[in-house]
């Protein structure tokens, strides 16, 4: 199975703040690799596929980079309703797997 | 507008099978470019695959779980449904269904769509 790991695990920020997220694999992956954010209570939703391509509805201070086996979630301003965890994931082969997590809560 | 809603028991018995059901409305599982299936999270933890299958019938399991996983479709009534046998403590959790889109050609294979997700207790 291909590991992921995510860092930071937990990050504090403010509204408007600029937030980086890295998602390493254990081996490459090319760019199979969506972003989902969680919000409390909620289903994760689909920010980022293909490590870098914006998913249709999703506010566009989301980006994603990278390829390989390593990547970057940056949110360029961050919102109220982006407190919450993100979660990044490989489509790469199966089984497919998700990384732990990184928790972005209000400084 | 696509909506996943799952539905079964909330609490199982250790040893028996956990089964729910996703009920997909606003379009078809019946499409070349969809795979339907399931997505679990145990309490205050990270996310784990379960599964997917295609309308064609080819089905994927996480290795993990292979052994007492079943993921199945009824085209008629736009469902799928999971079933999970010989619980323990360790299957609780929110199982959510899930739509994976596979575009051919393209860098596009992830979830998409997502069931507001139903949590499961197993426990005598």
């Amino acid at each position: 199975d291909i590991q992921m790991t995510q860092s930071p695990s937990f990050l504090s920020a403010s509204v408007g703040d600029r937030v980086t997220i890295t998602c390493r694999a254990s081996q490459t992956i090319r760019t199979y690799l969506n972003w989902y954010r969680q919000k409390p209570g909620e289903a994760p939703t689909l920010l980022i596929y293909g490590a870098s391509s914006l998913q249709a509805g999703v506010p566009s201070r989301f980006s994603g980079s990278g390829s390989g086996a390593d990547f970057t979630l940056t949110i360029s301003s961050l919102q109220p309703e982006d407190f919450a965890t993100y979660y990044c994931q490989q489509s790469y082969s199966l089984p497919f797997t998700f990384g732990p997590g990184t928790k972005v809560d209000i400084k | 507008q696509l909506q996943l809603q799952e539905s079964g028991p909330g609490l199982v018995k250790p040893s028996e099978t956990l089964a729910l059901t996703c009920t997909v409305s606003g379009g078809s599982i019946n499409n070349n470019n969809y795979f339907w299936g399931w997505v679990r999270q145990p309490p205050g933890e990270g996310l784990e695959w379960i599964g997917t299958i295609h309308y064609k019938g080819s089905t994927h399991y996480n290795p993990s779980l292979k052994s007492r996983v079943t993921i199945s479709l009824d085209t008629s009534k736009n469902q799928f449904s999971l079933k999970l046998s010989s619980v323990t403590a360790a299957d609780t959790g929110v199982y959510f269904c899930v739509r994976r889109v596979v575009v051919p050609g393209a860098i596009a294979d992830s979830f998409d769509s997502w069931g507001q997700g139903t949590l499961v207790t197993v426990s005598s």
